[in-house]
This record gives structure tokens, C-alpha cells and sequence, in this order.
């Protein structure tokens, strides 16, 4: 079965940089788009990026933009998320997120991992 | 950017009575329009994908209707695990794609 586990949260000052992964299993990694999408303590869920199957293609919320990077090494089944100049407002569980389509992506998220708890605090 | 909102805010069910969540759009999104379930504690579970297809295991009592701005999801049957918040979602115009800020189905 599908399982997507993120790992990396903790807490971090504000300016600072933290590195999320997320380990992917139970479907071909390297076939499909993956996508962070993030909720802020007591808050509804913002899309923050999201990647092409390839690694080629990348898009951001303007929120993060110039700041957070999304990668993946197909190799390792591994999707990241380098986070940077963290600003109090990018605390959140950030949730790794598969995207049900083949190759580039669809644009929803069929499954999700349990996410990971980032707080930004001086 | 397309917003989503949601109404009603907060909605107070018996188990075994009729749900009925409403989505709209700021502009057309066609048919590109899901809805999630969130419990607390958990990650969001993919309900209804492009406004009516309910995603892999999901049970007939839930079901999702409209097109252009406005949608619906409707829980036949509350069950009591039906009790959680539900997010739609658009991907009809990205980036970004975009959630509305959810609707809390609660036990009267």
C-alpha cells in the first residue's frame, strides 16, 4: 500500500533553514508528481509546491517563492523540501502529498503522509 | 488566484441524517473541483475528485455534484465517523491551487 512518511520538522528560528524529506513506498515513485502542502496550527490546508515526475518542473505558492525549494531523488524514492529564511508565519505540518496522475500531474492529492510539525520561533 | 468558500462554516447533524456541504468558486473551475475529509489528528483523505467520481474506497453515501462555481458534497447517512472537516479544492487554475477554509460537520 501506498505510504508516504515526512520526517525533518522541529523547531527553528526565525531566518534560519530546515530540510524536510518524505520517504515514499508501495507505488512507483518515479512515475508520479508530488506535492507539499501545508496547515498552520488551527488553520485550513495551503498548497505550497509542487514537483514533475522528472524532477524538471516546479511550481510555488508566491507565499514561498524565492525561499522554499522542492526536489526529489527518484533514486532513493525521496521527496524534499528546503525550507529558508523562515519566517514565524511558515509554522505548520507540512504534509507530503502524491498526485494521482502519471508523469507531470493532476492537481489533486490522492494520498497523504501523517506530516510534519515545523515551528518557526525565536 | 481562484478562492473557494465554503458554507456553511460549521454544520450540527444527527448520526443517520443528511449532510449537505456547499462550495463555490470565484470563477468557473469546470468540473476540477475535490473534496477532502480531515479528522483530527490526521492527514486530509481524498473524498470526490473533478466535482462527482468518488476517489478509491470511498463509500456510496458520499457524493459530490456541480460545475462551474458551485458544488456540493452530500453524506446520505451521517455515519459517526463521518464527523470531521471537509475541504474542496480546485485545480482548475494553478498555481496555486487552492483550498476553501472548510466546513466542521458536528454532532447536535
Amino acid at each position: 500500500q501506498v505510504q508516504l512518511v515526512e520526517s525533518g520538522g522541529g523547531v527553528v528560528q526565525p531566518g534560519k533553514s530546515l530540510r524536510l524529506s518524505c520517504a515514499a513506498s508501495g507505488f512507483t515513485f518515479n512515475n508520479y508528481g508530488m506535492h507539499w502542502v501545508r496547515q498552520a496550527p488551527g488553520k485550513g490546508l495551503e498548497w505550497v509546491t509542487v514537483i514533475s515526475y522528472d524532477g524538471a518542473k516546479k511550481y510555488y505558492a508566491d507565499s514561498v517563492k524565492g525561499r522554499f525549494t522542492i526536489s526529489r531523488d527518484n533514486s532513493k524514492n525521496t521527496l524534499y523540501l528546503q525550507m529558508s529564511s523562515l519566517r514565524v508565519e511558515d509554522t505548520a505540518v507540512y504534509y507530503c502529498a502524491k498526485d494521482p496522475r502519471r508523469s507531470d500531474w493532476y492537481g489533486s492529492f490522492d494520498y497523504w503522509g501523517q506530516g510534519t510539525l515545523v515551528t518557526v520561533s525565536s | 488566484e481562484i478562492v473557494l468558500t465554503q458554507s456553511p462554516a460549521t454544520l450540527s447533524l444527527s448520526p443517520g441524517e443528511r449532510a449537505t456541504l456547499s462550495c463555490r468558486a470565484s470563477q468557473s473551475v469546470s468540473s476540477y473541483l475535490a473534496w477532502y475529509q480531515q479528522k483530527p489528528g490526521q492527514a486530509p483523505r481524498l473524498l470526490i475528485y473533478d466535482a462527482s467520481n468518488r476517489a478509491t474506497g470511498i463509500p456510496a453515501r458520499f457524493s459530490g455534484s456541480g460545475s462551474g462555481t458551485d458544488f456540493t458534497l452530500t453524506i446520505t447517512s451521517l455515519e459517526p465517523e463521518d464527523f470531521a472537516v471537509y475541504y474542496c479544492q480546485q485545480r482548475r487554475s494553478w498555481p496555486p491551487f487552492t483550498f476553501g477554509p472548510g466546513t466542521k460537520v458536528d454532532v447536535k
